[in-house]
């Protein structure tokens, strides 16, 4: 069964604003992670938290982690259009797979 | 170098052929997956490999079939092609199963006609 939900689906910004994306998962985690995926291409790793992290940075991202409302966020500050791509979140289950969310659609207007 | 490379890219075929995709990593990781990404974009997994090991089968048809000749490589067979197969097929490996960043491929895209 499917673990991560992301929301918004879609998000409509332009370059110079931050984004927030939020992710919503069922049972208890060890780690979440978020990747990107730009159009017709694989998905590449951003960011892990642990499940003992509440906030983690990387340059311009924010990950914050509330495991008592099972839900993380990711912050992209001052946005660029080459931001435009579909996040996803990841968490693991039971240490054997990652589970993926659908994705939030990300368009960054110039 | 790629770390996790696949092919073929594209991969158009008729209904009932068999087919395979080829899935190499050089990341000396120990685990290996294949996903599925249908045309809403949702990810589903459908087998995880640990040291050449089946460790997850997510209730996928029997006509797909992994093999794991060794623990860089993670090939995926598709007997008796049905159009609901059509979809991007995605190679990972992580450090750990689940607990360390994944690494993907760029992806298969397989129609079926």
């Amino acid at each position: 069964s499917q673990q991560g939900e992301e929301d918004p689906q879609a998000l409509s910004i332009q370059e110079g604003e931050n984004a927030t994306m939020n992710c919503s998962y069922k049972t208890s985690i060890n780690n979440l992670q978020w990747y990107r995926q730009n159009s017709g291409r694989g998905l590449v790793h951003l960011i892990l938290i642990r499940s003992n992290e509440r906030e983690k940075h990387s340059g311009r991202l924010r990950v914050t982690l509330d495991t008592s409302k099972k839900s993380s966020s990711l912050l992209i500050t001052a946005s660029r259009a080459a931001d435009t791509a579909s996040y996803f979140c990841a968490t693991d289950a039971r240490n054997e797979k990652l589970v993926f969310g659908k994705g939030t659609k990300l368009t960054v207007n110039p | 170098d790629t770390a996790v490379s696949q092919t073929p890219k594209y991969l158009v075929t008729q209904m009932g052929n068999d087919k395979s995709i080829k899935c190499e990593q050089n990341l000396g990781h120990d685990t290996m997956y294949w996903y599925k990404q249908d045309s809403k974009k949702f990810l589903k997994i459908m087998f995880s490999y640990n040291n050449k090991e089946l460790i997850i089968n997510e209730t996928v048809p029997n006509r797909f079939s992994p093999k794991s000749p060794d623990k860089a490589h993670l090939n995926l067979h598709i007997n008796s092609l049905e159009l609901g197969d059509s979809a991007v097929y995605f190679c990972a490996s992580s450090a750990g199963a689940g607990e360390a960043e994944a690494f993907f491929g760029q992806g298969t895209r397989l129609t079926v006609v």
